[in-house]
C-alpha cells in the first residue's frame, strides 16, 4: 500500500528565513509525486508535478525536488503570504486516479 | 478557462439523512476525482470517474456512490449519514491519462 509521510507537521517562520519542508514515501511504481497548497477551509491549489529522481521544478520562493525516496519543498526568503498547509502526494502502481496524500506540513511566517 | 466548481459550499444534515453534491469539472477534463478530508488530516480517495463509469475506489463502503454525466461533471451521493462522514468533500478533475489533478474549492458537510 502506497504510504506518504510529511514532516515536520508544523513549522513556524520569519520572514525571510529560509527552510525545507520534507515527503517520504513508499510506493510500488511511482508515477508522479504532486505538491500542494491549502488554505484553511479551501481546496487543495496545485504547485508541482514531479515524475522522476532528479527532477526539479521552481516557481517563485518555491523549489520541489525528488528523489528515489523522499520530495523537498524549499521555500527561499518566504513572506506572511505563504502561510498556509502543504500537501504532498502520490501515484503509483495499478491504483490508477488514486492521488495518496500525506498530512501536511502547517507553515507559518511571521512578519 | 473556467476551473473546478462544487455546489453547495457548506451543508448541515442529521444521522441517517442522504445527502448529494456536485461538481463540474475545469473545461477540457473528462476525470472527475472524489476525495473525503477530515479535519487536519490529508485528502482520502474515495473514487474516480471517468465516461460516465467508476474507475477506482478507495476504501469507503457502498453508501458512498457516485455519478459521472456527459458534460463530465459528476455528483457525490452518500446514504445513511453517520457523525465521522463530517468532512470536507473534494473534487478534482484531470484529463485521462495525465497524472495531475485539479481541485475544487470543496463542500463542508456537518452531521449531527
Amino acid at each position: 500500500e502506497d504510504q506518504v509521510t510529511q514532516s515536520p507537521e508544523a513549522l513556524r517562520l520569519q520572514e525571510g528565513e529560509s527552510s525545507s519542508l520534507n515527503c517520504s514515501y513508499t510506493v510500488s511504481g511511482l508515477r508522479g509525486l504532486f505538491w500542494y497548497r491549502q488554505d484553511p477551509g479551501k481546496g487543495p491549489e496545485f504547485l508541482f508535478t514531479l515524475y522522476s529522481a532528479g527532477e526539479e521544478k521552481e516557481k517563485e520562493r518555491l523549489k520541489a525536488t525528488l528523489t528515489k525516496k523522499e520530495s523537498f519543498l524549499h521555500i527561499t526568503a518566504p513572506k506572511p503570504e505563504d502561510s498556509a498547509t502543504y500537501l504532498c502526494a502520490v501515484t503509483g502502481g495499478t491504483s490508477y486516479g488514486k492521488l495518496t496524500f500525506g498530512q501536511g506540513t502547517i507553515l507559518t511566517v511571521h512578519p | 478557462e473556467t476551473g473546478v466548481t462544487q455546489s453547495p459550499t457548506h451543508l448541515i444534515k442529521t444521522r441517517g439523512q442522504q445527502v448529494t453534491l456536485r461538481c463540474s469539472s475545469q473545461s477540457g477534463h473528462n476525470t472527475v476525482s472524489w476525495y473525503q478530508q477530515a479535519l487536519g488530516q490529508g485528502p482520502q480517495f474515495i473514487f474516480q470517474y471517468y465516461r460516465e463509469e467508476e474507475n477506482g475506489r478507495g476504501n469507503f463502503p457502498p453508501r458512498f456512490s457516485g455519478l459521472q454525466f456527459p458534460n463530465y461533471s459528476s455528483e457525490l451521493n452518500v446514504n445513511a449519514l453517520e457523525l465521522d462522514d463530517s468532512a470536507l468533500y473534494l473534487c478534482a478533475s484531470s484529463l485521462a491519462g495525465q497524472e495531475t489533478q485539479y481541485f475544487g474549492p470543496g463542500t463542508r458537510l456537518l452531521v449531527l
